[in-house]
């Protein structure tokens, strides 16, 4: 079985500063799929990056990067230049050739 | 590409009448999942289909939910006899096995459940 968990039940940071938003997981799985979706306020699941377990390259895309750690089954997210646009509640989520298990997600408010 | 749609958005209705809800995926797409969220919480796997095979359940679905895609495109999520304890957002969301964004799930943007 896989688990997710996020121990960050919500987070802040300033305008055009920078955030990490943590994520562990756990599967028995050899081949699987990391990802960070992002849900704005009554909006829906959005994908904002994936990461395959083979690859040791982390992910970018534009502002969103992760650090996956696979030896200790870790996979953040880090968010460049933060706008308020990035509020959201973000979930990480892992699968194999499986539906996705979430985490409980981290509540990110943007200051302006 | 139009994304994922669902219908309704909205669904008010009373305990222990029966309700249905419509998932229609991206197109080229042969896989679609169902999940329920509940406020403040993750999305919870449901059931999947690949094509117009039903893949898995998920011990969550009772024996009054039943899902169906008969020809492997749009589907459906029955919910009979409902009660309150079924009120959540269900959320559909369709993958491709092949191509470079394989198995990245895409959703649509749910149905909220209201059972009174």
């Amino acid at each position: 079985a896989q688990t997710v968990t996020q121990s960050q039940p919500e987070m802040s940071v300033q305008e055009a500063e920078t955030v990490t938003l943590s994520c562990t997981y756990d599967t028995s799985e050899s081949d699987y799929y990391l990802f960070w979706y992002k849900q704005p306020p009554s909006r829906q699941m959005i994908l904002v990056i994936r990461q395959e377990a083979y690859k040791q390259q982390n992910a970018t895309e534009n502002r969103f990067s992760v650090n996956f750690q696979k030896a200790a089954k870790s996979f953040s997210l880090k968010i460049s230049d933060s706008q308020l646009g990035d509020a959201a509640m973000y979930f990480c989520a892992s699968s194999g050739n499986t539906p996705l298990v979430f985490g409980k997600g981290t509540r990110l408010s943007v200051i302006a | 590409d139009t994304g994922v749609s669902q219908d309704p958005r909205h669904k008010i209705t009373k305990r222990g009448q029966n309700v249905t809800f419509r998932c229609d995926p991206i197109s080229e797409h042969n896989r679609l999942y169902w999940y329920r969220q509940t406020l403040g919480q993750g999305p919870e796997f449901l059931t999947y289909f690949q094509n117009e095979a039903q893949l898995e359940k998920s011990r969550l679905l009772s024996d009054r939910f039943s899902a169906e895609r008969p020809k492997g495109s749009f589907s459906t999520l029955e919910i009979q006899r409902t009660e309150q304890g079924d009120s959540a957002m269900y959320l559909c969301a369709s993958s491709s096995l092949t191509g470079d964004r394989a198995y990245e799930q895409y959703f649509g943007p749910g149905t909220r459940l209201t059972v009174t």
